[in-house]
């Protein structure tokens, strides 16, 4: 089945940078488009950033924009996200999720994240 | 508008129903997907494209859309459904990028 684990959270001081990574198993990491989405303590879900499945393409939420960048190991089935100038609101626990789309006369109709990590989490403080 | 939004939280008896709504413009054009999250686990897919529910989801949880509001129903309720349950929708690239601010969601 689908696993996905997370790892790389920790304690880091504002300004510093850490890297996550998502350890992926279970289906053809190499095919599918891959995302971060991040829930600060208390608060809701927050997209953060998306890779498809082959690096060509990037996107950022606005509030990571410049900072953080998402990147793929095809070869070791391995998800990252560099987070550089880390600031008090990027404190949250990190998902990595598996996108998922449906497809219809060939063209995407429904995108949707099928599977979820557990999380990892992410303290900034001085 | 991509702002969705979303009652804070609602409560429901044990077995009975509950409908919890997410309400945007872009849900006009574009299909919403529902997820349940409980405190220290991964967020789980019950819904997706407003209506399909993925294998391994109860069928007594169901999606509907009408107009600018997508629902979310659970119909008779039980007490492992108590979570926070956040829709979610595309932008207009096409990424799954928006979500609700997330409804709590207590069984009593």
């Amino acid at each position: 089945q689908v696993q996905l684990v997370e790892s790389g959270g920790g304690v880091v001081r504002p300004g510093r940078s850490l890297r996550l990574s998502c350890a992926a198993s279970g289906f053809a990491f190499s095919s599918y488009g891959m995302h971060w989405v991040r829930q600060a303590p208390g608060k809701g879900l927050e997209w953060v950033a998306v890779i498809s499945y082959d690096s060509k393409t990037k996107k950022y939420a606005d509030s990571v924009k410049g900072r953080f960048t998402i990147s793929r190991d095809n070869s070791k089935n391995t998800l990252y996200l560099q987070m550089n100038s880390l600031r008090g609101d990027d404190a949250a626990v990190y998902f990595c999720a598996k996108e998922e789309l449906t497809t219809i006369f060939g063209m995407v109709k429904y995108v949707f994240f099928d599977s979820w990590g557990q999380g990892t989490l992410v303290t900034v403080s001085s | 508008s991509s702002e969705l939004t979303q009652d804070p939280a609602v409560s429901v008896a044990l077995g009975q129903t509950v409908r919890i709504t997410c309400q945007g413009d872009s849900l006009r054009n574009h299909y919403a997907n529902w997820y349940q999250k409980k405190p220290g686990q991964a967020p789980v897919l019950v819904i997706y494209g407003d209506n399909y529910r993925p294998s391994g989801i109860p069928d007594r949880f169901s999606g509907s859309n009408s107009g600018n509001t997508d629902s979310l129903t659970i119909t008779g309720a039980q007490a492992e459904d108590e979570a926070d349950y956040y829709c979610n929708s595309r932008d207009s690239s096409g990424n799954p990028s928006l979500f609700g601010p997330g409804t709590r969601v207590s069984v009593l």
